[in-house]
């Protein structure tokens, strides 16, 4: 059981849009601590997609994402075949200083 | 640019203990905590818990207090993961990151099979 909630999968066609949602709580989201966003193709390592609503240098602008209160979102806009992977959420939780909280992951097919 | 290298596979039989470690560099060492994260087949990721290379201290998630020990050998740059009891379900692929703000980065794994 993850500590982070996320949807196990979403899909979508070909230049369409998706939105990933991630729900925690009052100790890790909640706290305004950074959200970050992994993308994990198969067979590789994750890859850190957002850091903090910021995009690394190299990942397109199409994937965004927010958050609102104890819960984030990611947002794929225009979707592409390569897009299609598994992504993760990662907060911090205070009842552990220090400590990494994961999403359970979604798994995106890009139909 | 924080790089990471992990020890290789381990095979290991039920019931004993393996320790794997990660090389770290390109930072520096004491100024970050180190996780270690896992990833079962076909699922997700899993914290398994940090070392804090500055002072020597882990801290681990209820679920792995009793199996898990976390150690960083600041001379070495490096830091181990110790698992006891294994089972079966601990074959996975075990992470070495740093995760620290924007700073991110992860090794490339090391394949624990209990079999």
């Amino acid at each position: 059981q993850s500590v982070l909630t996320q949807p196990p999968s979403v899909s979508g066609a070909p230049g369409q849009s998706v939105t990933i949602s991630c729900s925690g709580g009052s100790s890790n989201i909640g706290t305004d601590y950074d959200v970050n966003w992994y993308q994990q193709l198969p067979g590789t390592v994750p890859k850190l997609l957002i850091h903090a609503n910021t995009r690394p240098s190299g990942v397109p602008d199409r994937f965004s994402a927010s958050r609102s209160g104890t819960s984030a979102s990611l947002a794929i806009l225009g979707l592409r075949p390569e897009d299609e992977a598994d992504y993760y959420c990662q907060s911090y939780d205070y009842n552990l200083i220090g400590s990494v909280v994961f999403g359970g992951g979604t798994k995106l097919t890009v139909l | 640019e924080v790089q990471i290298v992990q020890s290789g596979a381990e095979v290991r039989k039920p019931g004993t203990t393996v320790k794997i470690s990660c090389k770290l560099s390109g930072f520096t060492f004491i100024d970050y905590y180190i996780h270690w994260v896992r990833q079962a087949p076909g699922k997700g990721l899993d914290w398994v818990g940090l070392v804090d290379p500055e002072d020597g201290q882990a801290k681990y998630p209820q679920q792995w207090r009793d199996r898990v020990t976390i150690t960083a050998d600041t001379s070495e740059e490096t830091v181990y993961m110790e698992l006891t009891s294994l089972t079966s379900q601990d074959t996975a692929v075990y992470y070495c990151a740093v995760i620290h703000r924007a700073l991110v980065s992860w090794g490339q794994g090391t394949m624990v099979i209990v079999s």
